[in-house]
């Protein structure tokens, strides 16, 4: 079994600072997808990065990159220069390549200082 | 773009009618998924489909049931709606495994109320 652990419910950080969220997992499978998901309030779950396990370059899109450390089963979110609009809940998700599609950590609610 | 659409946003029952909650996506996608999102518990899989009339139960399927009579459409079905089963609604969808490395395309949410 597959899962996935966030072990920050809930972090504030000011407008314009860097946060971190933190994400572990567990899986037997050699070859595996991780996956940052954020779901504003208004509840639309958009993807915001995606790691395939097998490469060991950390993924980045703009403000946002990830420190993936395969050997500790680490995931961990970058937000670069914190802009009000980050404010939401932040998933971390694993695909083990099972037709039962992915597993969830139970979230991060970021809160943006202005 | 993906779009996946589902019919109601929010949604107020009483206990004990059937509720159906729609989802349809625009990709021609095989894969489609039910989740139940709590404060707290994250997303649960209710149930999945990966070809037309075909269902797999997920993690919690206990008190829903689903069909899938077309590719683009997938239901989810509470046969007796109870107050336990007030929560935020999630469907998703994804391509073939291989090619879409298992990225989701979600809906906007239902929000469902039982009184």
């Amino acid at each position: 079994a597959q899962t996935v652990t966030q072990s920050q419910p809930e972090m504030s950080v000011q407008e314009a600072e860097t946060v971190t969220l933190s994400c572990t997992y567990d899986t037997s499978e050699s070859d595996y997808y991780l996956f940052w998901y954020k779901q504003p309030p208004s509840r639309q779950m958009i993807l915001v990065i995606r790691q395939e396990a097998y490469k060991q370059q950390n993924a980045t899109e703009n403000r946002f990159s990830v420190n993936f450390q395969k050997a500790a089963k680490s995931f961990s979110l970058k937000i670069s220069d914190s802009q009000l609009g980050d404010a939401a809940m932040y998933f971390c998700a694993l695909w083990g390549g099972g037709a039962d599609g992915l597993t969830f950590g139970k979230g991060t609610h970021l809160i943006i200082q202005p | 773009d993906v779009k996946v659409t589902q019919s109601s946003r929010y949604l107020v029952k009483r206990t004990g009618e059937k509720v159906f909650l729609e989802c349809v996506q625009d990709m021609d996608h095989e894969n489609m998924f039910w989740y139940r999102q709590d404060p707290g518990l994250g997303l649960r899989l209710i149930y999945f489909s990966y070809d037309v009339k075909m269902k797999e139960k997920g993690d919690i399927p206990e008190g829903y049931s689903v069909s899938r009579e077309k590719k683009e459409r997938f239901s989810l079905i509470l046969e007796s709606a109870s107050t336990n089963q007030t929560s935020m609604y999630l469907c998703a969808s994804t391509g073939t495994w291989g090619l879409a490395g298992g990225e989701q395309f979600f809906g906007p949410g239902t929000r469902l109320t039982v009184l």
